[in-house]
């Protein structure tokens, strides 16, 4: 079974600039997650999908943060403009379902830089 | 609000030697309790799970039980290998299910 897949790997850009990532989930998991880690702590939830729908996005910050997942398959996360403090590692997660029970697989991450 | 309070790394051990990682919470209802492992170069994993009071969750050797009466749940492998050397993270997830992590706690195991 493929795992979760993420691109790009690495992402190095200046402030005030845009930039994309891409998740592809497991085959069949209705659940996705988008998590920001910061060096030196654990990830934190930025926004949860329910098929093509939202369940959570109340720590995504909204003013420069986006998301959608269309068809409830993809998903992508952007951000405009970048800031200094948006270095971090962007982590992708899917599941069967949104229950505790059921397991998060996650990706490799995309680690972002930002100058 | 729920949180997740771990040992603070690194820490260094050499193979054989039995590794505590510590990990206590604070969460409003009953929530169960995870240790996800990061090895390097890749993605987070689920290690093990505790969904209630008194379980204990093992796997690959490491064992953690689930202590309500201390709000607790200690990661421990009695014979570590080179091959565990990784990030290990204990999280909850409560009554809306989402995930709250620890820092993380770095382990390096020296052959």
């Amino acid at each position: 079974e493929a795992g979760v897949a993420q691109s790009p790997r690495y992402k190095i850009i200046e402030k005030r600039q845009s930039v994309a990532f891409w998740c592809n989930p497991i085959s069949g998991h209705a659940t996705l997650y988008w998590y920001q880690q910061i060096l030196g702590q654990g990830p934190k939830l930025l926004i949860q999908f329910q098929n093509n729908g939202v369940v959570d996005d109340s720590q995504l910050p909204k003013d420069r943060f986006s998301a959608e997942r269309l068809k409830g398959v993809d998903s992508t996360l952007k951000i405009q403009p970048a800031k200094l403090e948006d270095s971090a590692v962007y982590l992708c997660a899917s599941s069967l379902d949104w229950q505790a029970t059921y397991e998060q697989y996650f990706g490799p991450g995309t680690r972002l830089t930002v100058t | 609000g729920d949180s997740v309070t771990q040992m603070e790394g690194p820490v260094t051990l050499s193979e054989e030697a039995f590794l505590t990682i510590n990990c206590t919470y604070t969460a409003t209802g009953y929530p169960s309790l995870f240790w996800y492992v990061q090895y390097p170069g890749e993605g987070l994993q689920l290690l093990l799970k505790a969904t209630k009071a008194d379980d204990k969750g093992s796997n690959k050797g490491f064992e953690a039980t689930y202590r309500k009466e201390t709000t607790s749940f200690h990661l421990e492998k009695g014979s570590v290998q080179v091959s565990d050397s990784a990030v290990y993270f204990c999280a909850l997830s409560d009554n809306d299910y989402k995930l709250s992590f620890g820092a993380g706690t770095t382990v390096t195991v020296r052959a």
